[in-house]
């Protein structure tokens, strides 16, 4: 893998479905992960920097997970409702501190 | 606290006009970031500022784009002559200084600009 991508592209799911997304990147050069959530015309906001194999880091519904080694991470989020639609944006961080996106993961919860 | 912010949200300019762009940082953050994200694509790095200096420029596009960061705190970009595929949002983002690498926070976007060019 050269470059951050994530899968699906998009996601419809109904209120009250568990869902989950993928961020695969490479695993050398690696210094951090981070995830955003981000609706168009707002700030991409912060939801998790990870750094270690093995991290996992939870608030609220949404919990994610992190793999070095084979370079993936899980996005997870329980029982979702509507205001969770919005693009979900995954990025590594390398020795040089910037941020290196994939496509994000568009999700759209229907009620 | 305040967040970083960005001015304008929006512009529409005619391709060959000039626009500039301001983002004031989180107070005290050293580190100042330019991002782009033309549609359909990825967000992609073009800056990164330390406190005045150019720590990193290698994502700017060429030389109608010019950022500045005079005294260490807001930072402006400037596209000069603007062209059709300049187009896309403009995020800015900062950090704080004086943490290594792995340190795990996050960075603060701005909101963007939307640049639009006709």
């Amino acid at each position: 893998i050269l470059n951050v991508e994530q899968s699906p592209q998009s996601l419809h799911v109904q209120e009250g479905d568990s869902t989950n997304f993928t961020c695969s990147f490479p695993s050398s050069n690696f210094y951090a992960l981070h995830w955003y959530r981000w609706e168009t015309a707002k700030s991409p906001e912060a939801l998790f920097v990870m750094t270690l194999n093995g991290d996992e880091k939870k608030k609220g519904r949404i919990s994610a997970t992190l793999n070095t080694k084979e370079g993936y991470s899980y996005l997870y989020i329980k029982g979702s409702q509507p205001e969770d639609s919005a693009t979900y944006l995954c990025a590594t961080r390398g020795s040089n501190y910037k941020l290196t996106f994939g496509k994000g993961t568009l999700l759209t919860v229907n009620p | 606290e305040a967040g970083v912010t960005q001015f304008p949200s929006h512009s529409v300019i005619e391709k060959g006009q000039t626009v500039t762009l301001r983002c004031d940082p989180i107070s005290g953050h050293d580190n100042l970031y330019w991002y782009r994200r033309v549609m359909g694509k990825e967000i992609k790095f073009l800056l990164h500022f330390v406190k005045e200096s150019k720590q990193d420029e290698s994502g700017m596009p060429n030389n109608r784009f010019l950022a500045e960061r005079t005294g260490g705190t807001y930072s402006t970009l400037k596209v000069q002559p603007a062209e059709l595929e300049d187009s896309g949002v403009y995020f800015c983002a900062s950090s704080p200084g004086g943490a290594g690498r792995r340190a795990p926070y996050g960075y603060t976007f701005g909101s963007g600009t939307r640049l639009t060019v006709v």
